[in-house]
Formats: structure tokens, sequence, C-alpha cells
């Protein structure tokens, strides 16, 4: 069974500078997608950004980029430039590429960010 | 074009009572599935479904809970004789195939019981 692990509960950074959030997952598929998703406090999960396993390009949205390691199962998320506005949670998710749209998350690390 | 509309938000049941939770999926998209996230926790998968049709309820507690997608109008989540371990937020998750296709979420329901 494939599981997701996020170790950092909590994180705080300034506005304007970077912060990384970490997540490891657990899986013997070859193919598979990762997530971070977005929860602030109106509860919307809002899709940040998605890799597809076979890529070995990092995948970049504006001010968010992932570190994908694949041998070392690592999808760590990084925001530069932070606004007060990412502050949430953040959920990485694990989807198989073998099976259905079912996903596998993490428990989240809440973001604080200070003017 | 509506996203994946769930209701109520809010829902407050005794202990004891059912409560029902509604899914609307995006247009076009007949598959859906139901997370519940406990305070403090990521979501959890609950369960798959099509139009009529149960694929996985691995993640179904095996009593008082059931789902429903029927042919016409929204999915179902059914908890009966709920107690204070059910209060949580379930969301519902639609997509378009149901393999490799993404999924969008619904804002939630948060039960309390009470």
């Amino acid at each position: 069974a494939q599981t997701v692990t996020q170790s950092q509960p909590e994180m705080s950074v300034q506005e304007a500078e970077t912060v990384t959030l970490s997540c490891t997952y657990d899986t013997s598929e070859s193919d598979y997608y990762l997530f971070w998703y977005k929860q602030p406090p109106s509860r919307q999960m809002i899709l940040v950004i998605r890799q597809e396993a076979y890529k070995q390009q990092n995948a970049t949205e504006n001010r968010f980029s992932v570190n994908f390691q694949k041998a070392a199962k690592s999808f760590s998320l990084k925001i530069s430039d932070s606004q007060l506005g990412d502050a949430a949670m953040y959920f990485c998710a694990y989807r198989s590429a073998y099976n259905t749209d079912k996903l596998i998350f993490g428990t989240g690390t809440r973001l604080q960010v200070f003017p | 074009n509506a996203g994946v509309m769930q209701n109520p938000r809010h829902l407050v049941r005794r202990r004891g009572q059912e409560a029902r939770l509604r899914c609307s999926p995006m247009k076009g998209h007949s598959h859906v599935y139901w997370y519940r996230q406990l305070p403090e926790e990521g979501l959890k998968f609950m369960v798959y479904l099509q139009k009529e049709n149960i694929i996985d309820e691995s993640g179904m507690p095996k009593e008082r809970f059931s789902a429903e997608f029927p042919k016409e109008g929204p999915s179902i989540l059914r908890i009966q004789q709920v107690v204070r371990g059910d209060s949580a937020a379930y969301f519902c998750a639609s997509s378009l195939t149901g393999f490799n296709t993404e999924a969008f979420f619904g804002q939630g329901t948060r039960l309390t019981v009470v």
C-alpha cells in the first residue's frame, strides 16, 4: 500500500521570503502522480502543482516549484516570494497511474506567513 | 461552469440521528470520490462511485456508512446513527473518466455531532 508522510506539522515564513515544505512517500509502483494541494480556512481544496513520476523535469507554477527526487521518494514544495495569501494548510498527495483517480494524502503542513 | 457542489456546507446532528450529505459532480463528470477529514488530519479516501455503481469502498467504515450515486441526481453519503467520532469535514471530488484525470473538489460538508 502507498503512504504519504509530511513530517512538518507547522512552518512559518516571512513575507517575500522562500519556504520549503517536505513530503516523502512510499510505493512499489513505477508510474504515479504527485500533487500539492492548498487548503485555506474556507476548506476549499486547491490544486497547487502536479508532478508526473516519469518526467524528470521538476514542475513549476509561477512562485511554486517542486523538487522531485524519485529514487529518494521525496517531493518537496518550494514557495518563493511568499505572500500573506499563501497562509494555509498544504497537503501532499499521491495517485497511482495504474488505478483510479483515488488520492492518498499526507497529514498536512500548516504554513503561517508573517508580514 | 459550476464546480463540484456539496450541500449542506454545515450540518449539525444529535447522536443517533441520520446525516445525509449531497454531492453534485462537475458537469460531464460521472465519477465521484468521497473523503473524510478528521480535525487536524489529512483527507482519507472513503469510497469511489460511478453512476449506479460502487467501484471501491475500501475506505468506508463497515457499519452505519453507505453511499450511492443514482442515475439521476447527486451522490449521497449517508451516515446512520451518528456518533461524536463522525464529526469531520466530508469532501466530494469528481473526475471525468475515473482514470488518470484530475479530480476536482467541492468545498466540503462539516458535520458536527452533538
